[in-house]
């Protein structure tokens, strides 16, 4: 079965980091490439930050490009996400999910989601 | 950047109905446009890829169609479990992007 499980999520103050993880199983992680979608309280879904299947390309939102870090490692299936100078609009749910690509990319399985809350 | 906007915000019907909803985009994206179904609390589930083409497993009521700018997404026989809320993303550009959701509820 194709799962993903993020871990990581929590409350951390203002300009506080946090690392988010999100497990890989039941197919062949090194060969897609993967996202971060966060969903802030009652809101709609935004896009966060892609990385193709080596990782050697990475991609960043706006609101979040020079303070979050996207990285992969193949030999453990796990896909990251480093979050450092964190805003209250940074707390959300952090959701990982695998891309798949027939005519273009699209996100075809998701992972249950970690919260994270930037509060003091 | 590329901007999703989709029409309209909410939409009340019932079952049986057919009920279509519309996303546009701010320039040109060919056919990169997919839709999600999320229900509350749970995450995000594909529906519909590269425009038209329907994600295996997801019932045959659901298709969607167009190009360029202008999509739309549309359920032929609303269903009891079709009361969700729908997005749209374009992965035209590396930066993807998401319409602001359509809310599916209950008349």
């Amino acid at each position: 079965e194709v799962q993903l499980v993020e871990s990581g999520g929590g409350l951390v103050q203002p300009g506080g980091s946090l690392r988010l993880s999100c497990a890989a199983s039941g197919f062949t992680f090194s060969s897609y490439a993967m996202s971060w979608v966060r969903q802030a309280p009652g809101k709609g879904l935004e896009w966060v930050s892609a990385i193709s299947g080596s990782g050697g390309s990475t991609y960043y939102a706006d609101s979040v490009k020079g303070r979050f870090t996207i990285s992969r490692d193949n030999s453990k299936n796990t896909l990251y996400l480093q979050m450092n100078s964190l805003r209250a609009e940074d707390t959300a749910v952090y959701y990982c999910a695998k891309e798949g690509y027939i005519s273009g990319y699209y996100m075809d399985v998701w992972g249950k989601g970690t919260t994270v809350t930037v509060s003091s | 950047d590329i901007q999703m906007t989709q029409s309209p915000s909410s939409l009340s019907a019932s079952v049986g109905d057919r009920v279509t909803i519309t996303c546009r985009a701010s320039q040109s994206i060919s056919s990169y446009l997919n839709w999600y179904q999320q229900k509350p609390g749970k995450a995000p589930k594909l529906l519909i890829y590269a425009a038209s083409s329907l994600q295996s497993g997801v019932p045959s009521r659901f298709s969607g169609s167009g190009s360029g700018t202008d999509f739309t997404l549309t359920i032929s026989s609303l269903q009891p479990e079709d009361f969700a809320t729908y997005y749209c993303q374009q992965s035209y550009s590396t930066l993807y992007s998401f319409g602001q959701g359509t809310k599916l509820e209950i008349k």
